[in-house]
């Protein structure tokens, strides 16, 4: 089983929302990512973390706040965000070392009006 | 800033020709190569890692890694109109094992 499952697939929230998204991968996977890609774009990565704890924020807006409550699960929590945060947003896992793949997710298109 | 280079084509084949599609990387010491397909408005798909000189192949697929002039590529055999779709090269950072750099992708047309 390789399948990352993300919720909701679509979603499309008011700049005064609050919003969550959720990733779950049961594959006993410990690096856990999100990613953020535009139309047209390749996936810019957003954040990953490494045993329930974050090693990366690519330097990411505080408007988007992440959260990994357990080894299985991945949430990206959205508060006041732009119309040009409109986007389709991916999670990923992977084996934390090593020559690993990422798996992706199904992605979730937000629409921020 | 670590860089990943494709040329965004399109490249367009004929249904039953070999397509090959490219990839450079900066990173001398990147170690772990990833192709990904995507359909337009679908997350990425795994298609092929290769971490070790030489050809790979899965099927229609073989991946070649060249570490010394640091290129990867991927060819796909028979191409098939369902292929058709941006593919991406993702590199694995070598002292990072956690972060995946990606290509901005290349157009695939097969056409019937």
């Amino acid at each position: 089983d390789t399948e990352v499952t993300q919720t909701p697939k679509h979603l499309v929230m008011g700049m005064t929302n609050k919003k969550s998204l959720k990733c779950e991968q049961h594959m006993g996977h410990r690096a856990m990512y999100w990613y953020k890609q535009k139309a047209k774009k390749p996936p810019e990565l957003m954040f990953v973390y490494s045993y329930e704890k974050l090693s990366i924020n690519e330097s990411v807006p505080s408007r988007f706040s992440p959260e990994c409550p357990n080894s299985s699960l991945l949430n990206l929590h959205l508060h006041a965000l732009q119309p040009e945060d409109s986007a389709l947003y991916l999670c990923a896992s992977s084996q934390d070392q090593g020559y690993t793949e990422a798996f992706f997710g199904q992605g979730t298109r937000l629409t921020v009006v | 800033q670590k860089e990943v280079e494709q040329n965004s084509g399109p490249l367009s084949v004929p249904e039953g020709a070999i397509a090959s599609l490219n990839c450079t990387y900066s990173d001398r010491g990147s170690q772990s190569f990833f192709w990904y397909r995507q359909y337009s408005g679908k997350s990425p798909e795994l298609i092929m890692f290769i971490y070790s000189n030489g050809d790979k192949e899965d099927g229609r697929f073989t991946a070649q890694l060249n570490k010394a002039s640091q290129y990867v590529s991927l060819l796909i055999r028979d191409s098939q109109p369902s292929d058709s779709a941006t593919y991406l090269c993702a590199v694995k950072e070598e002292n990072n094992f956690n972060k995946f750099y990606f290509g901005s992708g290349t157009k695939l047309n097969v056409k019937p």
